[in-house]
């Protein structure tokens, strides 16, 4: 119940493309989703978060679309860029503790 | 990398030695977290802290211990290292009680040989 599923393990787009990755999970008390960007020899780093109270957050050219009932929520990046080749991970928590995370999706953005 | 200090940063070591790793914020920050990262498992939790001599286990806590006798550092400690424990390690913090936000250091590169 504590899992956090995301998808694809991979993802290729061109410049300029729409990137989207999903996200699932079962626990209904998760009550905050973040999505986190690593790049190589780095940590995870906050790259947008929502609550369940709303559908949709966006900030720049990232979005995270929610939908509470399916218990679903993605990551849009909107004309992505080669410097947007990244891991991302998607994750929930409950209060701010027990943070689960996904997996992860390898991002490749090609010029 | 948000006034969080993993030392460290790389380290090879034997099967069967202890090894500590040491995480140092200038935050204050309450919660600290320790993190193992896998390919194909993402980030899973060993332990937590908080607050000062306050732990608890993760997901993934057999093999590890962690102590907390200062706000600003939690150690990370392998009794009896395995290959199974080579992994990249990192450190977290975030403010919790509502705000959060979860802060990452740059990790430990650990290789049990």
């Amino acid at each position: 119940q504590q899992q956090v599923k995301q998808s694809p393990q991979s993802l290729i787009v061109q410049k300029g493309g729409i990137s989207i990755i999903n996200c699932a999970y079962e626990n209904t008390a998760f009550d905050y989703f973040p999505w986190y960007q690593q790049f190589p020899g780095k940590g995870p780093a906050l790259l947008i978060a929502i609550r369940p109270d709303v559908s949709e957050k966006k900030e720049g050219r990232f979005t995270i679309s929610f939908n509470k009932s399916a218990k679903q929520f993605s990551l849009h990046i909107m004309d992505s860029q080669p410097g947007d080749s990244a891991t991302y991970f998607c994750a929930a928590s409950n209060y701010g503790q027990n943070f689960v995370f996904g997996p992860g999706t390898r991002l490749s953005v090609l010029p | 990398d948000a006034g969080i200090t993993q030392s460290p940063r790389h380290k090879v070591t034997e099967t069967g030695t202890p090894v500590t790793l040491r995480c140092h914020q200038t935050e204050n920050h309450r919660y600290m977290y320790w993190y193992r990262q896998d390919p194909g498992h993402g980030l899973r939790l060993i332990h937590y802290s908080y607050g000062v001599k306050d732990t608890d286990k993760g997901e993934v806590s057999d093999g590890y211990s962690v102590s907390r006798s200062k706000t600003e550092d939690f150690l990370l400690t392998l009794e009896s290292a395995t290959s199974s424990q080579t992994s990249v390690y990192f450190c977290a913090i975030s403010e919790g009680q509502g705000n959060e936000k979860l802060f990452f250091g740059s990790g430990t590169q650990l290789s049990v040989l």
